[in-house]
């Protein structure tokens, strides 16, 4: 049982670059999610999703997209890189109701130069 | 909108001395949930104990206890007897919505435990 599985773990972008950071779940979860995580900030919500085929924003969604077209995959794509979105990014899933708590990935460390 | 406050940058306890992380929220929903979770210098994200605003016992797991009190709006991780590898960043968080669609974070308390 994987759980929450994240690619890659590390990323250097250029400035003006597109990338899609990968994350799937093997539990069978409804709910899935992104955030990154900066120094002094905590971890931010980035977008969120309930199920196949529906997404909403979270606290930071600018210069980010994402799309759910399985219950088991939740990529999140960064459109044009800005050195602003120098971050670690972790994306977590959980089971209905959200009091089971929620599991996370390992995390992508992505630098944009 | 639901605000998670962690008042404390750091935290400095010796082994086998108990530690309280202080926790303030701040919600407008009356069902709602609250976590911690653990992140050593590794980076991962260990979930360590919840607790939904309309259970009548505090929770607890093992050496962590969570101090809910709903009328002060606050819920204070407690851990007894620390060890050394409690040595980590503590984060509070809520469900972002009754339905518990993802979590709102605080910035974090980072604790040291020393021998």
């Amino acid at each position: 049982n994987a759980g929450v599985t994240q690619t890659p773990k590390f990323q250097v972008l250029k400035t003006g670059q597109s990338m899609t950071l990968q994350c799937a779940q093997d539990m069978n979860h409804e709910y899935m999610s992104w955030y990154r995580q900066d120094p002094g900030m905590g971890l931010r919500l980035i977008h969120y999703s309930v199920g196949a085929g529906i997404t909403d924003q979270g606290e930071v969604p600018n210069g980010y997209n994402v799309s759910r077209s399985t219950t088991e995959d939740f990529p999140l794509r960064l459109l044009s890189a800005a050195p602003s979105q120098t971050s670690v990014y972790f994306c977590a899933s959980s089971r209905q109701g959200g009091s089971y708590g929620y599991t996370f990935g390992s995390g992508t460390r992505l630098t944009v130069v | 909108a639901q605000k998670i406050t962690q008042t404390q940058p750091g935290m400095f306890v010796q082994e086998k001395e108990a530690v309280t992380l202080d926790c303030t929220y701040d919600t407008s929903d009356p069902s709602y949930g609250l976590f911690w979770y653990k992140q050593p210098s590794s980076g991962e994200m260990i979930f360590l104990i919840y607790q939904g605003s309309y259970d009548q016992q505090n929770a607890t797991e093992g050496r962590y206890s969570l101090n809910f009190q709903k009328a002060r709006k606050s819920a204070n991780l407690v851990i007894s007897a620390s060890q050394l590898g409690d040595s980590a960043m503590y984060f509070c968080a809520m469900k972002k919505t009754q339905a518990g669609t993802a979590l709102i974070f605080g910035k974090g308390t980072t604790l040291s435990v020393s021998s």
